[in-house]
Order: structure tokens, then sequence, then C-alpha cells
């Protein structure tokens, strides 16, 4: 069965460095999601993506965040100057379509920023 | 906001035993869906019910909805020590984000 994928599984970075989380959508997908779970705490929606360009985008997705999808296949989130709040469980998600759908998860980026 | 709230937060039953999880939410939904998390891995959807739908089935899991009072429920019956997990319900306005509720953190006894 078709999976998403997402690399690295785990990332350790330092404050104020620049982190790109990286995925791959099931590839007849054509809705990409983020979301984020810090420790013991709610899945949080960041950001919805179609046909290159942000669908929504929730307050969380602020000017340190952006995404995008550099070739036909890998769909990446990159933080640009971490801070410590930043730390939890990265999930990417595709849909076939925007409709009525089941989103797909991967098994998510565990980001650590120290 | 128009979070999903599940309760119990934890449930610990013995295997065979029926679970029965709790969700609310806050304002109206276009669909509602039912996901497990296994610990440190993924969240896998379970199954979607459309805000028109009153109840739906998937093998050993019975969802129903009730929109006049923004719940639902996920039945899993026959429980195996492989359901240990923890369950979300995630509702969906229809603008291509899902909204997840703190989740119930489901073990099963053998």
């Amino acid at each position: 069965e078709p999976e998403v994928t997402q690399t690295p599984s785990h990332q350790v970075t330092q404050m104020g460095q620049e982190v790109i989380l990286r995925c791959v959508p099931i590839s007849n997908h054509l809705y990409f999601y983020w979301y984020r779970q810090i420790l013991g705490q709610k899945v949080e929606f960041l950001v919805s993506f179609y046909n290159n360009e942000i669908s929504e985008k929730s307050e969380i997705f602020d000017d340190q965040f952006s995404v995008e999808r550099p070739d036909g296949s890998n769909f990446t989130l990159k933080i640009r100057s971490t801070k410590l709040e930043d730390s939890a469980m990265y999930f990417c998600a595709s849909s076939a379509t925007g409709g009525i759908q089941p989103q797909h998860f991967g098994d998510g980026t565990r980001l650590s920023i120290l | 906001s128009q979070q999903g709230e599940e309760d119990p937060q934890a449930l610990s039953i013995q295997e065979g035993e029926n679970a029965t999880m709790n969700c609310s939410y806050k304002t109206s939904i276009n669909n509602l869906q039912w996901y497990r998390q296994n610990s440190g891995r993924g969240l896998v959807h379970l199954i979607l019910i459309r805000s028109n739908e009153r109840e739906k089935h998937s093998g050993r899991l019975r969802v129903t909805l009730d929109t006049s009072k923004k719940s639902s429920s996920l039945l899993i019956t026959a429980s195996r020590a492989a359901d240990t997990a923890s369950y979300f319900c995630a509702t969906d306005s229809g603008a291509q984000k899902l909204v997840f509720g703190q989740g119930t953190r489901l073990t099963i006894n053998p």
C-alpha cells in the first residue's frame, strides 16, 4: 500500500539554525499538509498546499515557516530560524483530492531544538 | 474553535471487551474522521463519517455521529492487544485542514 515517507526521523538542531523537513507524499495525491504535535499535546494544523500554492495556514505558520514542492515528488517544510518552542513531532500528510477524503500521514520527524 | 475533544482521556480494558470513545466538537462540520496513533508512529486513518451520515461500520469499528449534539463515538468491538494505541477524532469543515482532539489513550490488557 502506498505511504507517505518522511526524512529524517529525528533532527537535532541548535536554536537559530535553519532546518528543512522532507516528505514524499503518495504519488497520485494532489493535496499536501504539515501538522505538528508538541509532546503531550494535540496534533495541530500548520499548512495545506495545492497546485504549488498555500491553500490555508494556521496562526502557527508565521514568517519563519515556508513550504515548497521543489520537484514532482518531494514536499518540504523549512523553519528559517528555529526556536526552542519549535521542538515537536512534525507530520506530513497528503490526500487524493480536496473533497471529503481521508488524509494519509507519514511517521513524522521528531525535531529537537537545543 | 471547532476542536474535537475526546473522552475519556485514558481507557484500560480487558482483551475481548468493547471500547467506546467519545468526541465532542463546537462548530459545524463537513465530516469527522477517526485516527489511531501507535506510540512513536504517525496517524493512521480509521474511518470517515460525513455530516449527513449517522452511523458507519468498518470491520470491528462502529462510528456514530450526532450533529445536533455535536458529538461522535467510536466503538471497537472484541478488542485485541494490537488495538492498544491513542485514538483521535478530527473534524473537517471543508477547508482542507483537520482539527484534532486531545485523544484517548486505549490500553488493552491481555
